[in-house]
């Protein structure tokens, strides 16, 4: 079975703070993805890389950014982190198009609080 | 720019009966795929069911199926003799070629099985 597991389940942080969320996946998925999950606004993607070192924004990457220096490991960062980013974020991972099937697999999910 | 409308916030659908979730979508591009996935409490996401643009036949798994109508854009899930344990939001979420596995995803669909 694909396991996709998130460093946390819940973290409070401060204002200002630097805050680092991390997912690591052990299928070998060459494509791994960061979300957020609001009421009302379902999943918006923030980042995706699609290899090692590689990365492009999503649809809201403003006040994020990403590291992915191993192929199993993809990290989401909070440069300065802002009550406006509490939510819930999800990682996922998937094998690179045409190189099998395309669903993504998710982790359990971090819900971040930032106070 | 790609798009997915779910348009029930909550559903409640008795236990033993069949209940259809909402989708619709819109894309431009020819070849594209639907996702259904379920995430309940616990919040993690489920993968349940895909229908790729060129797939003749309407997708099942299991008590799941998705009623794939090309030319309405609507990709609904229809869950057959629905369970307690189906009480979850589901999301509708869609991949288009060339779009690297990247999934946009509605806003969502609570449902309520109820004894």
């Amino acid at each position: 079975d694909v396991k996709v597991t998130q460093s946390s389940r819940y973290l409070v942080k401060r204002t200002g703070e630097k805050v680092f969320l991390e997912c690591v996946q052990d299928m070998d998925h060459e494509n791994m993805f960061w979300y957020r999950q609001d009421p009302g606004l379902g999943l918006r993607l923030i980042y995706f890389s699609y290899d090692v070192k590689m990365k492009e924004k999503g649809d809201i990457p403003e006040g994020y950014s990403v590291s992915r220096e191993k192929k199993e490991r993809f990290s989401l960062i909070l440069e300065s982190a802002s009550t406006n980013q509490t939510s819930m974020y999800l990682c996922a991972s998937s094998w690179a198009p045409g190189q099998g099937a395309y669903e993504q697999y998710f982790g359990p999910g971090t819900r971040l609080t930032v106070t | 720019a790609q798009k997915i409308t779910q348009t029930q916030p909550g559903m409640f659908v008795q236990e033993k009966e069949a209940v259809t979730l909402d989708c619709t979508y819109d894309t431009s591009d020819p070849s594209y795929g639907l996702f259904w996935y379920k995430q309940p409490s616990s919040g993690e996401m489920i993968f349940l069911i895909y229908q790729g643009s060129y797939d003749q036949q309407n997708a099942t798994e299991g008590r799941y199926s998705l009623n794939f109508q090309k030319a309405r854009k609507s990709a609904n899930l229809v869950i057959s003799a629905s369970q307690l344990g189906d009480s979850a939001m589901y999301f509708c979420a869609m991949r288009v070629t060339g779009g690297g596995n990247k999934l946009t995803f509605g806003t969502g669909t609570q449902l309520k099985v109820e004894l």
